[in-house]
């Protein structure tokens, strides 16, 4: 039973356009949910987060959309930028509980960011 | 301030072997959890230890262990590796203070089992 989605498995943008990576989830107890990026044999790296009382957070050139009544969350890069180019999980975690450490990811999205 | 440091980053194991990964978390940071990665699965929580007990546990069998120091590193133990067992085993911490705490990851492990 796969919680957390992420239906395109790989997305491939020009440099300099938007890149849009969407997430989809069903545990409707989520509060909590936050994009990794991931480069080959490296682990995770925490790109932003977003917390179920927002529907956006903006850090930089990465803003993060959330649509509780969609369960749907996405991430945006604007402008994207040959760096970029890596995979991007999203995950999600019940968050305002104490003790709930557990993310529950999705299966990652390759995202390649053409020059 | 040091990141998640793992070791070691490379195991070449057989089957029916044990192996013992170590994971040492972000200084001040009391909450090391650890996931498996393989192309097939993504992504899965294993467990997470928080001042010395297993606080959440994932569904995996019982040959996957760990445990944790009162220095807050951790170790997890896998006993009479499989073929399937073959993964990158990730740790991540967090401070745990409640609420919405962010876990950061290190590099991983790689095991191969043949």
């Amino acid at each position: 039973d796969q919680q957390v989605k992420q239906n395109s498995p790989s997305l491939s943008v020009q440099e300099g356009r938007i890149s849009i990576l969407n997430c989809d989830y069903t545990n409707s107890m989520f509060d909590y949910f936050l994009w990794y990026k991931k480069y080959p044999a490296e682990g995770p790296t925490f790109l932003i987060s977003i917390s179920s009382i927002k529907d956006k957070n903006e850090d930089g050139r990465f803003t993060v959309f959330l649509n509780k009544s969609a369960k749907h969350l996405s991430l945006h890069i604007v402008p994207s930028q040959p760096g970029d180019s890596a995979v991007y999980f999203c995950a999600a975690t019940l968050g305002s509980n104490f003790g709930n450490e557990k993310l529950t990811f999705g299966t990652g999205t390759r995202l390649t960011i053409i020059p | 301030k040091a990141g998640v440091t793992q070791t070691p980053r490379y195991l070449i194991k057989t089957r029916g072997q044990q192996v013992t990964l170590s994971c040492s978390p972000i200084s001040g940071h009391r909450s090391v959890s650890w996931y498996q990665q393989t192309p097939g699965q993504g992504l899965q929580f294993l467990f997470e230890y928080f001042s010395e007990t297993q606080r959440n546990k994932g569904n995996f069998p019982g040959r996957f262990s760990g445990r944790q120091f009162s220095n807050s590193r951790s170790e997890m133990n896998v006993s009479t590796l499989e073929l399937g067992d073959s993964a990158l085993y990730l740790c991540a911490s967090s401070l745990s203070r409640g609420g919405q705490d962010t876990q950061y990851f290190g590099p991983g492990t790689r095991l191969t089992v043949l």
